[in-house]
């Protein structure tokens, strides 16, 4: 199993500035991802970060907005940039361990922005 | 275009009663599929998952779900539900390839009533 740790677990921003958000893993992993969880909303894929390649956004995101960086197997980061009172969501990490038939997906407990 | 869709979005039992929450997708293939549970203020745990095999999964906490490749569904159950059954519930679904991802449904609210 995977234990992912995230920081800051909350925070609270003024619009128009950045918020760094930081995902450390327990275990090296190839795969991570970061997803958005806007109030009362499922959560959506941002982005997969794979370590010594460039991130991998989904449609709806871009780079700079949400500049992703994964210098190693147990770290990533996700900056929220010139945020809006709508970037206003939970943002989880998450790690994909698999090989042959084990596939496992852990989440982070999430960091909760409130941009005002 | 792949899916995970769950039909109702909000659900009230009683205490004690049976629960089912409804999942269907929509891929190309048969997707790993998993349920998902989220407590107010909580992380994601996950309760159960279907990779292959047999189509009854049982799971934490009590839960079973049943995939039907017939319905393109994954139905969760559980028996008698319990207070603290209370969340939001989801289903979730990918295909086993290296750089694919886990597409989320939109959730299900659950609601106990003493």
């Amino acid at each position: 199993s995977a234990v992912i740790s995230q920081k800051p677990s909350r925070d609270i921003c003024q619009r128009g500035t950045s918020l760094t958000i930081q995902c450390q893993v327990d275990s090296q992993v190839t795969m991570m991802f970061w997803y958005r969880q806007q109030p009362g909303q499922s959560l959506t894929l941002i982005a997969t970060a794979n370590q010594g390649s460039e991130a991998t956004y989904e449609s709806g995101f871009v780079i700079d907005k949400f500049p992703i960086s994964r210098p190693n197997l147990t770290f990533s980061t996700l900056t929220v940039s010139n945020m809006s009172p709508e970037d206003s969501s939970i943002y989880l990490c998450s790690v994909l361990d698999s090989g042959g038939l084990h596939y496992e997906q852990y989440f982070g407990p999430g960091t909760r922005l409130t941009v005002t | 275009a792949q899916s995970v869709t769950q039909p109702d979005i909000h659900i009230t039992v009683s205490e004690g009663a049976s629960l089912e929450l409804r999942c269907n997708y929509s891929y190309g293939a048969t997707p790993y599929l998993f349920w998902y549970v989220q407590s107010p203020g909580q992380g994601l745990q996950l309760l159960l998952k279907y990779f292959s095999g047999d189509t009854l999964v049982q799971g934490i906490k009590g839960f079973e779900a049943e995939f039907k490749r017939s319905q393109s569904s994954f139905n969760l159950r559980k028996p008698s539900v319990h207070w603290s059954d209370a969340a939001e519930y989801f289903c979730a679904g990918t295909m086993k390839t290296s750089y694919d991802k886990v597409i989320f449904g939109p959730g299900t609210s659950l609601s106990v009533i003493p």
